[in-house]
């Protein structure tokens, strides 16, 4: 149990189009979804956390206008990257927290995004 | 400082030996403690959630020393299926902040 989905798994795109990333929960709740970014040989990187029916809280330096988050249910959670810019390239990795499960975070299989 | 830090190595030990690794925290407020691998370009697995009492899976142990900050690993009897990036990770109330990882290579 507990697995997380992301799609795709691997994008590319031409520089200023919108790119979206979709998180899903396959057997379980989840309330709060944390959606990560890592660069090369640096560490996952937190950018937002995600919460069902409610705006996303973002971390200090990520622009909301940029990365849209959207939890629209218990098991999906959407991130919008939006007038991609090739410094945008990156692995884009969310994980969700089952709403009874205590502190556990299940991470998706990742996306790696290539903005030409 | 950093909230979360990491020697980055490499480790390159010798199958069958014993590694450990360190990673100390900045918060002392800090709830949850873990370790996680990341294999290269994969996403993290939990390997252990880390307790004060300290935990042991296998050939895995982790310790917690909350006075000083510090979290650790040890890994006995290296396998060469054990090269992998390890990641530690501290929980505040929701939020989960990784280091930046240690590199593990197990050299036959």
């Amino acid at each position: 149990g507990a697995v997380v989905s992301q799609h795709p798994s691997r994008v590319i795109c031409k520089s200023g189009t919108s790119v979206k990333i979709e998180c899903r929960s396959l057997d379980f709740q989840a309330t709060t979804m944390f959606w990560y970014r890592q660069f090369p040989k640096q560490s996952l990187m937190l950018m937002a956390t995600s919460n069902e029916g409610s705006k996303a809280t973002y971390e200090q330096g990520v622009e909301k206008d940029k990365f849209l988050i959207n939890h629209a249910s218990l098991t999906l959670s959407t991130l919008t990257v939006t007038s991609a810019h090739p410094e945008d390239s990156s692995f884009y990795i969310c994980s969700a927290r089952p709403y009874n499960r205590g502190n556990e975070q299940f991470f998706g299989p990742g996306t790696r995004l290539t903005v030409l | 400082r950093k909230e979360v830090e990491q020697d980055p190595g490499p480790f390159n030990v010798p199958e069958g030996a014993t590694v450990a690794f360190n990673c100390t925290y900045s918060n002392s407020a800090s709830q949850s403690f873990f370790w996680y691998r990341q294999d290269c370009r994969k996403e993290p697995k939990l390997l252990m959630s880390v307790y004060s009492s300290g935990n042991e899976d296998g050939r895995f142990t982790a310790q917690l020393n909350r006075a000083s900050q510090y979290i650790s690993l040890l890994i006995r009897d290296s396998k060469l299926s054990d090269s992998a990036t390890y990641l530690c990770a501290v929980q505040g109330y929701q939020k989960v902040t990784f280091g930046t990882g240690t590199k593990l290579q197990v050299i036959p």
